[in-house]
């Protein structure tokens, strides 16, 4: 079936540094993906759609500059947080259509904590 | 606005049992509707959907409802067994394709 993988599982990083965070696609490839976040008890929600070889759309209330998109191939599709915060500590999710109109798939998610 | 609404933040069901998960939407323009089983610090897993022209579809032990003119659907797990324990996502987005709205999940308990 579609796998998704995600890297890193989980992160550690200070304060006013990046972090940057891997979503492939291991057996088919997307020329869409979607970046999720949620917080303890939270629901999933929706940060951005990732389209490989154009710009990412952003929901509303996301910052475009904190959270770089890029969607290099048809394969990888990437998240930077920039500058990090401690409120930035979430668990990030990606997840990505696999061909034939299947349902999404999702990675196991990264749980990145800012300190 | 919250778009997917899932009103039980936890449900208990005794083993054997059926579960019933609910779930309410507010757009009309949603036309496939998904459910997603999630563990604590791990992606969410595809349970089972359902698209607009259908009211009811059908997997094994699991079973999705969907009552268009009320904007609800509902999850049935018939008999439900201690690993259907976990957090139960209800999502819905306007095409197969489309990017994913998901309610704020209800948590399964499964009672011995």
């Amino acid at each position: 079936g579609a796998v998704v993988s995600q890297h890193p599982s989980w992160v550690i990083c200070k304060s006013g540094t990046s972090v940057k965070i891997e979503c492939r696609s291991l057996d088919f490839q997307a020329t869409t993906m979607f970046w999720y976040r949620q917080f303890p008890k939270q629901s999933l929600m929706l940060m951005a759609t990732s389209n490989e070889g154009s710009k990412a759309t952003y929901e509303q209330g996301v910052e475009k500059d904190k959270f770089l998109i890029n969607h290099a191939s048809l394969t990888l599709s990437t998240l930077t947080v920039t500058s990090a915060h401690p409120e930035d500590s979430s668990f990030y999710i990606c997840s990505a259509p696999p061909p034939g109109h299947s349902p999404l798939h999702f990675g196991n998610g990264t749980r990145l904590t800012v300190t | 606005d919250q778009q997917v609404k899932q009103n039980s933040p936890s449900l208990s069901v005794q083993e054997g049992r059926i579960s019933i998960l609910n779930c309410d939407y507010t757009n009309s323009m949603f036309d496939y509707f998904l459910w997603y089983k999630k563990y604590p610090a791990e992606g969410p897993t595809f349970l089972i959907s359902i698209s607009s022209i259908k009211d009811k579809n059908e997997d094994g032990r699991f079973t999705v409802f969907l009552n268009k003119s009320a904007k609800h659907l509902s999850l049935h797990i018939v008999p439900s067994q201690p690993g259907d324990s976990a957090v139960y996502f209800c999502a819905a987005s306007m095409n197969r394709d489309d990017k994913i709205i998901f309610g704020k999940g209800t948590r399964l308990h499964i009672l011995p």
